[in-house]
């Protein structure tokens, strides 16, 4: 089967660094995505990894290991606007996305 | 300001009941998908549409069905409503499938 694995909540300090894993075991890869989601509100792109390599965006970066199966998000100099839930999304060999569950972020002042 | 209409943005709905949930795009978008987003499971496919007149099923199908008549719409109904229908249910739309997907602002429905 497929699957997405990341952690279920996590959390940082105002102003600190945080790293947001995930895994997958997918039938293909063709592409992931990293999605922000508020709490009540509708999932928002952040960043698309294709190749592997660091894809840095401002405070936020993200990374791929397609051999490891592998991808990191990276959130520098964390702001209070930043809780939020993130979605690890992997394109399968079918064009469709498969998603995790997402990582709920709590920042703490 | 283009994106996708989503409507209503929340129901409660009797059990047993029909409903059809909307969804509109402006952004000329070939691909269109409907979601259901449940506490802990993440986002599931229920079906999608990779152009107009073409639909598809996703993960989670039963007791939903939709069209897709023209580009801009893609509305989803629920034939007979039960209580596990009750969701946040996204309608999103992509321009190529591999590009990024934007997703509307979600309907949040209970069935009681």
């Amino acid at each position: 089967g497929q699957n997405i694995d990341q952690p279920t909540e996590m959390t940082a300090t105002e102003g600190a660094i945080v790293q947001i894993n995930c895994t997958y075991q997918t039938s293909g890869f063709n592409g992931l995505f990293w999605y922000q989601q508020h709490a009540g509100e509708a999932p928002t792109f952040l960043s698309y990894n294709v190749l592997d390599g660091l894809e840095e965006k401002g405070r936020f970066s993200s990374f791929l290991s397609r051999s490891k199966g592998y991808s990191y998000l990276l959130l520098k100099e964390l702001q209070m606007k930043d809780s939020a839930s993130y979605l690890c999304a992997v394109v399968d060999s079918n064009y469709q996305l498969i998603w995790g569950a997402g990582t709920k972020l709590i920042i703490k002042p | 300001t283009a994106g996708i209409t989503q409507a209503p943005t929340s129901q409660i709905l009797a059990a047993g009941r029909s409903m059809t949930l909307r969804c509109t795009q402006d952004m000329r978008h070939n691909a269109m998908y409907w979601y259901r987003q449940d506490l802990g499971l993440g986002l599931r496919l229920i079906h999608y549409s990779n152009t107009a007149g073409t639909t598809g099923k996703g993960e989670v199908p039963d007791g939903y069905s939709v069209s897709r008549a023209n580009t801009d719409d893609f509305p989803l109904t629920l034939a007979s409503a039960v209580p596990s229908q009750t969701s946040v249910y996204f309608c999103a739309s992509s321009d190529s499938g591999q590009g990024g997907y934007t997703f509307g602002s979600g309907t949040r429905l209970t069935v009681v």
